[in-house]
């Protein structure tokens, strides 16, 4: 069965400090990955996406994300936190266009 | 171009009420989603659609109807409102062969109480 797992409820970070929220996923064929950041009252933006080729994926707002197959895992990375960085954020997995599966989000926190 | 837009934003309903929660996008997409966010859950799909005339269940289905009548219109339809259908519904669509496939656009919500 398809599945997405963030492992992190609530995350707590210094502001400029560095960042790894951790995703894991099942699916049954090679998957399309995405990270999609939500600001209170907000609907979902997209960070990034990977569905094939180099497996590190660059995204807005500096962060990137790393395919690894042999871990089924697509952790988002960010070098230096800033306090707008604020926000739920969400892991998913899809199928090309069809379903798609969401993870139950990671809350991040920022401390000035 | 609006995007995608969803009305109501809030809305309280009685039990056993009706209701349709409405979606339309303006960028000529044919996928288009409806989900629904528990608090501290993720987003559940209930259905989608893949063009005019089609459409199929997603996870959460049960309670819950769609039609799509046009490419720009994909309403939300819930017939016998129960508690367990509070939550946060949102509508979503994809582009494809726009320069940013699969990437989906999301509505603002629709925040539903149903007491």
């Amino acid at each position: 069965a398809q599945s997405v797992t963030q492992p992190d409820i609530h995350i707590t970070v210094s502001e400029g400090a560095s960042l790894e929220l951790r995703c894991n996923y099942s699916y049954g064929a090679t998957p399309y990955l995405f990270w999609y950041v939500q600001s209170p009252g907000q609907g979902l933006q997209l960070l990034l996406k990977y569905f094939s080729g180099d497996t590190l994926v660059q995204g807005i707002k500096g962060f990137e994300a790393e395919f690894k197959r042999s871990q089924s895992s697509f952790n988002l990375r960010k070098p230096s936190v800033h306090w707008s960085d604020a926000a739920e954020y969400f892991c998913a997995v899809g199928a090309f266009l069809g379903q798609f599966y969401f993870g139950t989000g990671t809350s991040l926190t920022v401390i000035p | 171009n609006a995007g995608v837009t969803q009305t109501p934003k809030f809305r309280i309903l009685k039990i056993g009420q009706s209701m349709t929660l409405q979606c339309a996008q303006d960028m000529n997409h044919n996928y288009m989603y409806w989900y629904r966010q528990d608090p501290g859950m993720g987003l559940k799909l209930i259905y989608y659609s893949v063009g005019a005339g089609i459409t199929d269940k997603g996870e959460v289905p049960n309670g819950y109807n769609v039609s799509r009548s046009t490419t720009e219109d994909f309403p939300l339809r819930l017939e016998l409102a129960a508690p367990s259908q509070t939550s946060v519904y949102f509508c979503a669509s994809i582009g494809v062969g726009s320069g940013r496939q699969n990437e989906q656009f999301f509505g603002p919500g629709t925040r539903l109480t149903v007491l």
